[in-house]
């Protein structure tokens, strides 16, 4: 089975720090993914990696950044965080045919 | 753009019932993959079911099954002989030529015993 593991279930931090969200994934796929996720807008794309050092931005990726130095791993970073960044974060990875396979997610709380 | 519509945000339906959820997608591409996923409460986002856009027949998956209308752009979620461990948040999504997904807004079903 796919498995994608997320560094925490929950996180809280404070205005300003920088955080770092870590994405593990054992299936070698090519292709990850960041999204959020908040009540009444579903899943929002903030950046993918189709490889390593590779990356695109998504729908939102403003305040944020991404990093994929191996391919398992791709880490989202917010480099100063604010309230508005509290979220629910969700990692994802997928190989052919579009189907992708999600992490436990990261409930970040930004105070 | 793409876009993928789910305008049921809340459904409810009892337990041993069927429950139908709704989608709408937009695209001018003619090649595409669909998606039903399912996020339980405080649990994991899993696949349910997936359709291709080029097959005719309907994806079926024990006691899911969809109704894609491939001319009206809707695919639509059937849930027979539900059952508590259903009730979850259900996404729609889309994926198209660029390896990405574009997801609806999501239905929260409630199973009523």
């Amino acid at each position: 089975d796919v498995k994608v593991t997320q560094s925490s279930r929950y996180l809280v931090k404070r205005t300003g720090e920088k955080v770092f969200l870590e994405c593990v994934q054992d299936m070698d796929h090519e292709n990850m993914f960041w999204y959020r996720q908040d009540p009444g807008l579903g899943l929002r794309l903030i950046y993918f990696s189709y490889d390593v050092k590779m990356k695109e931005k998504g729908d939102i990726p403003e305040g944020y950044s991404v990093s994929r130095e191996k391919k398992e791993r791709f880490s989202l970073i917010l480099e100063s965080a604010s309230t508005n960044q509290t979220s629910m974060y969700l990692c994802a990875s997928s190989s052919e045919g579009n189907e992708q396979f999600f992490g436990p997610g990261t409930r970040l709380t930004v105070l | 753009a793409q876009t993928v519509t789910q305008s049921q945000p809340e459904m409810s339906v009892q337990e041993a019932e069927t429950v139908t959820l709704s989608c709408t997608y937009d695209t001018s591409e003619s090649d595409y993959y669909l998606f039903w996923y399912k996020q339980p409460p405080s649990r994991q986002m899993i696949l349910v079911i997936r359709q291709e856009a080029y097959k005719q027949q309907n994806a079926t998956e024990n006691r899911f099954s969809v109704n894609f209308q491939k001319a009206a752009k809707s695919f639509s979620l059937k849930i027979s002989d539900s059952q508590l461990g259903d009730a979850a948040m259900y996404f729609c999504a889309y994926g198209g030529a660029t390896n990405k997904l574009i997801f609806g807004t999501g239905t929260l079903l409630a199973v009523q015993p």
